[in-house]
């Protein structure tokens, strides 16, 4: 079962607009929450993080949103470039774990 | 900087037959990990490593072994491939637990049994 849940598999977005991507997940240990990237061919790369202590992270047009209490979060991507089209995987880990549970990925096309 | 290398990158074999997958790092980095990827599922940990001679099973351990003789080598192994294990296999290694430090990841290998 999974733990990490994506429920949107794809989302296509003009460019210059907001992309949201949302994620839930149902296990309340869960309290280190992140976002990878991917584009085709290649690995996933490390996008932005957010630990529970927090609400709000932000590192240039991508902030992530964390609701503790709805065991949501959401990224945010603004203004949506052509370069951010890729498959973006939402992830959760349990502090000092060693495993992250990933979900199905979100592919987003950026239309010019 | 090579960072984390896998080889082979395709792979196509008979139901039956064994294949080892190798992971190479140059990070230094104590842990290294084996993913699969498969259409709706995200990413599944197979096994992992907290440092050199050590591994752990992940998710979906069932069908596969790993070994960590050198630390900037993981080895993956299938002894008897089924269909089921068809699929993309991503290595990544990371220089703390994956909660406090980002994961990097190969570029995958994409392997097909018939």
């Amino acid at each position: 079962d999974q733990q990490v849940k994506q429920n949107s598999p794809s989302l296509s977005v003009q460019e210059g607009r907001i992309s949201i991507l949302n994620c839930d997940y149902t296990n309340s240990m869960f309290d280190y929450f992140l976002w990878y990237k991917k584009y085709p061919a290649e690995g996933p790369t490390f996008l932005i993080s957010i630990s529970s202590i927090k609400d709000k992270n932000e590192d240039g047009r991508f902030t992530v949103f964390l609701n503790k209490s709805a065991k949501h979060l959401s990224l945010h991507i603004v203004p949506s470039q052509p370069g951010d089209s890729a498959v973006y995987f939402c992830a959760a880990s349990v502090s000092g774990d060693y495993k992250l549970s990933f979900g199905a990925g979100t592919t987003v096309t950026v239309r010019a | 900087n090579a960072g984390v290398t896998q080889t082979p990158k395709f792979r196509v074999l008979k139901t039956g037959q064994s294949m080892t997958l190798l992971c190479a790092q140059d990070m230094n980095h104590e842990y290294m990990y084996w993913y699969r990827q498969d259409p709706g599922m995200g990413l599944r940990l197979i096994h992992y490593s907290v440092g050199e001679g050590t591994t752990a099973k992940g998710e979906v351990p069932d069908g596969y072994n790993v070994s960590r003789l050198k630390k900037q080598n993981f080895l993956l192994g299938l002894e008897s491939a089924a269909p089921s294990q068809t699929s993309v296999y991503f290595c990544a290694s990371s220089y703390s637990p994956a909660a406090y430090s980002p994961l990097h990841f190969g570029n995958g290998t994409r392997l097909t049994v018939t």
